[in-house]
């Protein structure tokens, strides 16, 4: 079946600007997490839902972040007033259900901040 | 202390040997555990999983945890130059957690 969606693939924005990214987790699943990843680093957590209640917003840097899921499916991650350190690639992850279980990847958006 | 330390590398290996890659970890309440692969400009993929204490084998790869000495390991027998990668731990934080947390990654170069 299909995978973790995660569009745009690329997005070049001037600084200032506010940007929305989408993920589409797989089907049936619950759980939706939110990670930043630098170049040579592994993904860090940002924000966690189950179903649509957010969890855990632990990761988020500051409140330029915000992210939703009102449906229970799809979710966006906004970073209002974008500022340069923002530019990084964001991924998202889906999990079956509310435990300690595999979180499997999107192919994530390049984000770059001019 | 980091979170979780994993050795930058890279790691280089000939082709069918036995490459062995190590991570620790701080939380003593953690009780899931991942080896992901994220080649370069992809996504992380996963690899193994492993929740007990002792070796878990799947296939080539085999993933060993010591939660009294807060060590996950992965060795990969006859290493291919496909396995060329960057290999990430990843922690589930804390006994009732949900966040990844994951090491820097180790760099592995298998040269044919």
């Amino acid at each position: 079946g299909a995978g973790v969606s995660q569009s745009p693939r690329y997005k070049v924005t001037k600084r200032g600007q506010d940007v929305a990214l989408r993920c589409d987790p797989i089907s049936g699943h619950v759980s939706l997490y939110w990670y930043r990843q630098a170049l040579g680093q592994g993904p860090e957590f940002l924000t966690y839902f189950n179903y649509e209640a957010q969890q855990d917003k632990s990761g988020l840097p500051n409140d330029r972040f915000s992210a939703e899921r009102p449906e229970g499916s799809i979710s966006t991650l906004t970073i209002q007033r974008t500022e340069q350190r923002d530019s990084a690639m964001y991924r998202c992850a889906s999990s079956l259900g509310d435990g300690q279980e595999t979180q499997y990847f999107g192919p994530g958006t390049r984000l770059l901040v001019l | 202390q980091k979170e979780v330390e994993q050795n930058s590398g890279p790691l280089s290996v000939p082709e069918g040997a036995i490459a062995s890659l190590n991570c620790t970890y701080s939380d003593r309440g953690s009780q899931s555990f991942f080896w992901y692969r994220q080649y370069s400009g992809k996504s992380p993929e996963l690899i193994m999983s492993i929740y007990s204490n002792g070796d878990k084998e799947d296939g080539r790869f085999t993933a060993q945890l010591n939660k009294a000495s807060q060590y996950v390991s992965l060795l990969i027998r006859d290493s291919q130059p496909s396995d060329s990668a960057t290999y990430l731990c990843a922690v589930i934080w804390g006994e009732y957690g949900n966040k990844l947390v994951f090491g820097a990654g180790t760099i592995l170069r298998v040269k044919s």
